[in-house]
């Protein structure tokens, strides 16, 4: 199947600073991003869809100014924390979509966000 | 608004068949997926379904009946390996998949 990575892997920042996470479509171009968050023992919980060139559409209660979203080529898309506080500690995981077909969501091996 | 349901836990032996069940309540539907993750993991693709009827794959089967809302994810021959979460999600409107609250399934030997 489509690959698709993510970096880092894990993070660990202190309270107030930004965390950039990155996440790549390596063999196939992504017209579509989604960006999930998953605390322990939770399901995934949709934050945003992304698409190339445009403006994220976000999920009622996630805040855009918090929880910024750059999908600036067909091939990666960046969310950005922004002055992260331990309750967004998190697992954070990104898909992306590609032209079609079954499957049509390719996630990423996630990013573990630790907030001191 | 979207709903759907999954037994929170399940457990099962090794060598036996257990079934996971999964009702949905949701704004469009354009197929129902199930994942598998392992803790610290990302989901990983274990079939989908957008008509009614079984699909098998192998020890994993996955049934769906739209006019009832419901699907289930069969495993057939249990391995310790297959100890994880199991998330059914539904996609909807405009491709996006919304996540069950997912089934953390715990094989014995």
């Amino acid at each position: 199947g489509a690959v698709v990575s993510q970096h880092p892997s894990w993070v660990i920042c202190k309270s107030g600073t930004s965390v950039k996470i990155e996440c790549r479509s390596l063999d196939f171009q992504a017209t579509t991003m989604f960006w999930y968050r998953q605390f322990p023992k939770q399901s995934l919980m949709l934050m945003a869809t992304s698409n190339e060139g445009s403006k994220a559409t976000y999920e009622q209660g996630v805040e855009k100014d918090k929880f910024l979203i750059n999908h600036a080529s067909l091939t990666l898309s960046t969310l950005t924390v922004t002055s992260a506080h331990p309750e967004d500690s998190s697992f954070y995981i990104c898909s992306a979509s590609g032209s079609g077909g079954v499957d049509t969501q390719y996630f990423g091996p996630g990013t573990r966000l630790t907030v001191l | 608004g979207q709903n759907i349901d999954q037994p929170t836990e399940m457990t099962a032996t090794e060598g036996a068949i257990v079934q996971i069940n999964c009702t949905y309540q949701t704004s469009g539907f354009n197929g129902l997926f199930w994942y598998q993750q392992h803790a610290g993991e990302a989901p990983t693709f274990l079939s989908y379904n957008v008509l009614d009827g079984l699909e098998e794959k192998g020890r994993f089967s996955s049934f769906l009946s739209r006019s009832k809302g419901y699907s289930y994810l069969l495993l057939k021959e249990l391995q310790m390996k297959d100890s994880a979460s199991y998330l059914c999600a539904v996609r909807g409107e405009a491709d996006k998949l919304i996540f069950g609250t997912g089934t953390r399934l715990q094989v014995f030997p």
